[in-house]
């Protein structure tokens, strides 16, 4: 089954720029999601197709996805921002869906 | 306003029988993918099951035979019915509006399911 890598955990000071690697075996050829998730709050999609990004969701928030990994990338962070992150693909070879692990963002 | 609101949680035994409800509102069930993530305590989140506009379902292995995800049109409802429970079914059941290769874009508050005796 289809695997994907993310680090437990990525610190960054307020208004630097943060970056949440998401590995896979080709991931580039997939479409890759991106979910925020605060404590005890339901999952929000931040980036949805690659580096698409839903109404509402500050311009900070940008992804890309090429060759084996797929990253988010949050500009300016803020202390808002602090939260897990998930990213998420579709594996078209048995029609499931995985998750990665999930990434805790610190803000220093 | 798109709104699922999940129910059914609640504390059941080992091998026992419960299920989850999903009210949507704002948009039509059976036109869009529709899905079922759970996150066990602490943990991340873990795709459980998903029914297409086609009425086709699908299951991650782990409750494959066990649960059965449906949806009751004229209710507009999502449903996921979940028979012989383990310790490792405890998590919160959030139901979201996509599945497949399309993004999770509205998701359900959440309902906690406990199994323990």
């Amino acid at each position: 089954s289809y695997v994907l890598t993310q680090p437990p955990s990525v610190s960054v000071a307020p208004g630097k720029t943060a970056r949440i690697a998401c590995g896979g075996y080709n991931i580039g050829r997939k479409s890759v999601h991106w979910y925020q998730q605060k404590p005890g709050q339901a999952p929000v999609v931040v980036v949805y197709d690659d580096s698409d990004r839903p109404s509402g969701i500050p311009e900070r928030f940008s992804g890309s996805n090429s060759g084996n990994t797929a990253t988010l990338t949050i500009s300016w962070v803020e202390a808002g921002d602090e939260a897990d992150y998930y990213c998420q693909v579709w594996d078209s070879s048995n029609y499931h869906v995985v998750f990665g692990g999930g990434t805790k963002l610190t803000v220093l | 306003e798109v709104q699922l609101v999940e129910s059914g949680g609640g504390l059941v035994q080992p091998g026992g029988s419960l299920r989850l409800s999903c009210a949507a509102s704002g948009f039509t069930v059976s036109n869009n993918f529709m899905t079922w993530v759970r996150q066990p305590p602490g943990k991340g989140l873990e795709w459980v099951s998903v029914i297409y506009k086609s009425g086709s379902t699908f299951y991650a292995d782990s409750v494959k035979g066990r649960f059965t995800i449906s949806r009751h049109n004229s209710k507009n409802t999502l449903y996921l019915q979940m028979n012989s429970l383990r310790a490792e079914d405890t998590a919160v059941y959030y139901c979201a509006r996509g599945g497949a290769g399309t993004a999770n874009d509205n998701w359900g508050q959440g309902t906690l399911v406990t199994v323990s005796s």
